[in-house]
């Protein structure tokens, strides 16, 4: 099993506070994905990362921001959380270099509600 | 854009039914990367299988199979001799190039919820 471990991996939180989910890899891989389940949508990219302090945007990004400072960790911050943040949230790591094209392994996801 | 459309919601069969779960896809991509996932009950994801665009060569593991039929933009998944630990969500996904390089991005379909019953 890949070692990705995520926390909390439970939280119910009142709208608008902040909110902060940590990804932690013991995999050493270059890529690293916040995605969010909702019923419906499948899983939505909100976020990933290519290399320490090197980010960009899915196509669900507004009302979230990440950091990466060092390889293992992957942070995503609701600044304001709000009720349509209520989700399950997968951190997930891949390889790099000739490993073009590989598999994601995903973490154990942590589920969020937003009251 | 590139999208991913799983059609079946949700699948209800019999065991030892066979069962085909579909996929269609859209990418103006030459080179790309297919996948399916596994997600049962207790909410992980399993990785079940890759797939290059450059090999639509089927795959059969056990039995599990996947047909890959670029002219139809389809990569389909048959499950033969459905078992109860068989139930699930299965999502199908596209790998989206990136411009960091690689193709490690991925576009999931809304999932296909498959319900055996003994």
């Amino acid at each position: 099993d890949a070692g990705i471990t995520q926390s909390p991996r439970h939280k119910v939180t009142e709208t608008g506070t902040p909110v902060t989910l940590r990804c932690h890899q013991t995999e050493n891989h270059r890529y690293m994905y916040w995605y969010r389940q909702d019923p419906g949508h499948g899983l939505r990219l909100i976020h990933y990362s290519y290399g320490v302090k090197d980010t960009d945007k899915g196509e669900v990004s507004d009302g979230y921001s990440v950091s990466r400072s060092k390889t293992e960790d992957f942070l995503l911050t609701l600044e304001s959380a709000t009720s349509s943040q209520t989700s399950v949230y997968f951190c997930a790591i891949s390889g790099s270099g000739r490993n073009l094209g590989g598999e994601l392994f995903f973490g154990e996801g942590s589920r969020l509600t937003v009251l | 854009a590139q999208k991913v459309t799983q059609a079946q919601t949700e699948i209800s069969v019999v065991e030892k039914e066979d069962v085909t779960l579909d996929c269609v896809y859209e990418t103006r991509d030459t080179t790309y990367y297919l996948f399916w996932y596994k997600q049962p009950p207790s909410g992980e994801l399993v990785f079940l299988i890759r797939r290059n665009s450059f090999d639509e060569q089927n795959e059969i593991s056990g039995r599990y199979s996947w047909n890959f039929q670029k002219s139809t933009s389809s990569f389909n998944f048959t499950i033969t001799a459905s078992q109860v630990v068989d139930s699930a969500v299965y999502f199908c996904a596209l790998s989206e190039p990136m411009f960091s390089g690689g193709y490690n991005k991925l576009i999931f379909g809304a999932g296909t919820r498959l319900a055996v019953h003994p």
